[in-house]
């Protein structure tokens, strides 16, 4: 598509509820970056993937986040039994190289999926 | 660790007025600096970047120069219009290796007529 697709636009869940976001990268970049924003906060990285690479997860909160990603297509994040610290908005942005080898850090973001935990 | 500090908001201004926002950082090494700005409902974007010291980097009429100095690559615009009303993120590069970008909190600019 023309720019990062993410849904649902907006996620209203109850405690211990698992949800599951979606990100839908420009075509042919290689690299997608998960981040997540609490309200006052800045951006959170989570996790990056690049190609068929092992993804870099070391900025999962929890064992209760994952993500997947297959080749250079769409990727979810998980949130299972998700708590009230978990309500935030979460960003998916993809770049056709990764930060490391680039250097210019154009990254391209969705607008991203406001999840509530009730 | 790496990380940006940026001036919190929200910023106010008439139309025409200067704007500055300020960013300061804490880095090991090099980085490169960048300023994103996220429009209402929209994604954020790139807005400009400088990939060393003394570079100035320049785009729609706003310039940061990057501060060794004085940690800093504050936001500069001489006279800002309506349509610049966004929240604005300050981001650098993290240390060789790394394969994220650290982010600011966003400083919400709000230009009134």
């Amino acid at each position: 598509g023309a720019g990062v697709s993410q849904s649902p636009s907006n996620k209203v869940t109850e405690k211990g509820k698992d949800v599951e976001l979606r990100c839908d990268p420009i075509s042919g970049h290689t690299a997608l970056y998960w981040y997540r924003q609490r309200l006052g906060q800045g951006l959170e990285f989570l996790i990056y993937f690049q190609g068929n690479s092992a993804p870099d997860k070391s900025g999962l909160p929890s064992d209760r986040f994952s993500a997947e990603r297959t080749g250079e297509s769409v990727s979810t994040l998980t949130i299972q039994r998700t708590q009230q610290e978990d309500s935030a908005v979460y960003l998916c942005a993809s770049s056709s190289r990764s930060v490391r080898e680039m250097g210019t850090g154009e990254l391209f973001f969705g607008e991203g999926s406001r999840l509530t935990v009730l | 660790g790496d990380s940006v500090t940026q001036m919190e908001g929200p910023v106010t201004l008439s139309e025409e007025a200067f704007l500055t926002i300020n960013c300061t950082y804490t880095a090991t090494g090099y980085p490169s600096l960048f300023w994103y700005v996220q429009y209402p409902g929209e994604g954020l974007q790139l807005l400009l970047k400088a990939t060393k010291a003394d570079d100035k980097g320049s785009n729609k009429g706003f310039e940061a120069t990057y501060r060794k100095e004085t940690t800093s690559f504050h936001l500069e615009k001489g006279s800002v219009q309506v349509s610049d009303s966004a929240v604005y993120f300050c981001a650098l590069s993290g240390h060789q290796g790394a394969n994220n970008l650290f982010f600011g909190t966003g400083t919400r600019l709000t230009v009134i007529p």
